[in-house]
C-alpha cells in the first residue's frame, strides 16, 4: 500500500493564480481531510470528508475549495492564490469507525505564493 | 475553543536523560488526547493516545484533568527520539474525527 499520497511535493504559485493539490488514498477510508501548517502553528483543519460525495468545511475554509467524487481522491483547489495561503499542507486520511480517531498523513505540499 | 498548548518550541537534552514533553489543553467536557510525531523526512505518525494506557518506544502519558495537562515522559532518551512532537485532541462536535493540534515541541537529543 501506497498509504497517502500527495502532489506536487513542492510549488510556487505567484498571486491570482489557481491551482490544485491532490491527495489519494488506497486504504479504503471513509474519512479525508485537509490541513495546514504555519510557522509556529498546529496544523488547522481546512476541509473534511466523511465519504464520497460528503464536504464540510473545517477551521479555516476561505480561499479553498474540495470535492469528493471517490472515496480515494480528495482534491484542493485554490480558487485565487495569496500570499497569505504559502504554507504546508497535509492530507489524511481514518477509517471511520467511531472512535478510530488515526488518522494516516501524507507526506505534505510545501506552497509559496509570491 | 478548545485549544492545545505547547510552551516548548525546543527542547534538548543529552542521551540517557529523562525528557518531559509538556502539553496542556482546554476542553469542555471528557477529553481523548493523543501525541503524534513527526521524524525528520517522515510522515506525522501517531505515537500513542491516552485510552490506550500503552507505552510506545519507551514514551508514556497521562492524563491529568485537574491540571488539564497531557505530558509525554520518557525516562531515557535515545539519539533516534529527536522529532517534532505534536499533542493534539479531537475537534468536539460533528468534525469528522478530526483534530486540534498544538504547535509542536522540537526534540533535540544530543549524543
Amino acid at each position: 500500500n501506497a498509504g497517502v499520497t500527495q502532489t506536487p511535493k513542492f510549488q510556487v504559485l505567484k498571486t491570482g493564480q489557481s491551482m490544485t493539490l491532490q491527495c489519494a488514498q488506497d486504504m479504503n477510508h471513509e474519512y479525508m481531510s485537509w490541513y495546514r501548517q504555519d510557522p509556529g502553528m498546529g496544523l488547522r483543519l481546512i476541509h473534511y470528508s466523511v465519504g464520497a460525495g460528503i464536504t464540510d468545511q473545517g477551521e479555516v475554509p476561505n480561499g479553498y475549495n474540495v470535492s469528493r467524487s471517490t472515496t480515494e481522491d480528495f482534491p484542493l483547489r485554490l480558487l485565487s492564490a495569496a500570499p497569505s495561503q504559502t504554507s504546508v499542507y497535509f492530507c489524511a486520511s481514518s477509517p471511520s469507525e467511531t472512535g478510530a480517531y488515526e488518522q494516516y498523513f501524507g507526506p505534505g505540499t510545501r506552497l509559496t505564493v509570491t | 475553543a478548545q485549544r492545545v498548548t505547547q510552551p516548548e518550541k525546543l527542547l534538548s537534552v543529552f542521551k540517557g536523560a529523562p525528557v518531559e514533553l509538556k502539553c496542556n489543553y482546554s476542553y469542555s467536557g471528557s477529553p481523548e488526547l493523543f501525541w503524534y510525531v513527526q521524524y525528520s523526512r517522515q510522515r506525522l505518525q501517531l505515537l500513542l493516545r491516552h485510552i490506550s494506557r500503552e507505552s510506545i518506544k519507551g514514551f508514556t502519558a497521562d492524563l491529568n484533568k485537574g491540571e488539564t495537562s497531557f505530558h509525554l515522559k520518557k525516562p531515557f532518551a535515545q539519539e533516534e527520539d529527536s522529532a517534532m512532537y505534536y499533542c493534539a485532541l479531537p475537534y468536539p462536535g460533528d468534525y469528522g474525527q478530526n483534530f486540534v493540534f498544538g504547535p509542536g515541541t522540537r526534540l533535540s537529543v544530543l549524543p
